[in-house]
């Protein structure tokens, strides 16, 4: 069965500094993968996908993530961070069975922003 | 894209009674979906939104407990029914629009219920 994992629950980094949010994910096939952001009181806005080509992929608000098959990992990098960064990151697999279209979601990363 | 609202935004509700969510879209979308985020969680899948048929809901929920309709294809509804205190979560309608990947979604602003 698909599944998701953030290892990391919570991440503290100072504004300006570089940032790395890991996922891993168990999928038989070519994932289709992507990253969310909500932030406090919002919906989750989609920061970038991934389902096939270049591996390095570019999101908004400057994100970007890597997919790495050999290691099943799908990680959000973004090299300076800002204050309004601070959110919950989430990484999602699209189901495979079908054409359902699902969305299956890690666990979620907080993100805090020290000044 | 797609722009998702819901109504409404939050409510606090009394135990055993239930909740009607609105959910509505600014195009024509061809799945849309319900998500539940039960507090310092992430988000499970309730049930898929099908036009014209039944709701396909996911292992663990239930029609009786969250009846589902979809009359068209910009509008769905959530009930959450009976409610007690662990139905406290943020709930979320979702969208997919014609021609994007197998995954991808756009997000409503989610209804945030508290139950007492």
């Amino acid at each position: 069965a698909q599944s998701v994992t953030q290892p990391d629950i919570h991440i503290t980094v100072s504004e300006g500094a570089s940032l790395e949010l890991r996922c891993n994910y168990s999928y038989g096939a070519t994932p289709y993968l992507f990253w969310y952001v909500q932030s406090p009181g919002q919906g989750l806005q989609l920061l970038l996908k991934y389902f096939s080509g270049d591996t390095l992929v570019q999101g908004i608000k400057g994100f970007e993530a890597e997919f790495k098959r050999s290691q099943s990992s799908f990680n959000l990098r973004k090299p300076s961070v800002h204050w309004s960064d601070a959110a919950e990151y989430f990484c999602a697999v699209g189901a495979s069975s079908g054409n359902t279209g699902k969305l299956i979601f890690g666990q979620g990363t907080t993100l805090q922003v020290k000044p | 894209s797609a722009v998702i609202s819901q109504k409404p935004s939050r409510d606090i509700c009394q135990r055993g009674t239930s909740l009607t969510i609105q959910c509505q879209v600014d195009s024509q979308v061809t799945m849309m979906f319900w998500y539940r985020q039960q507090p310092g969680q992430s988000l499970t899948l309730i049930a898929t939104a099908n036009q014209g048929s039944e709701a396909t809901y996911e292992s663990g929920f239930v029609i009786d407990k969250f009846p589902i309709s979809r009359p068209n294809l910009t509008f769905s509804t959530l009930t959450v029914s009976n409610m007690s205190p662990e139905d406290s979560s943020i709930y979320l309608c979702s969208a997919k629009p014609p021609g994007l990947v197998k995954g991808e979604q756009f997000f409503g602003p989610g209804t945030r219920l508290t139950v007492l």
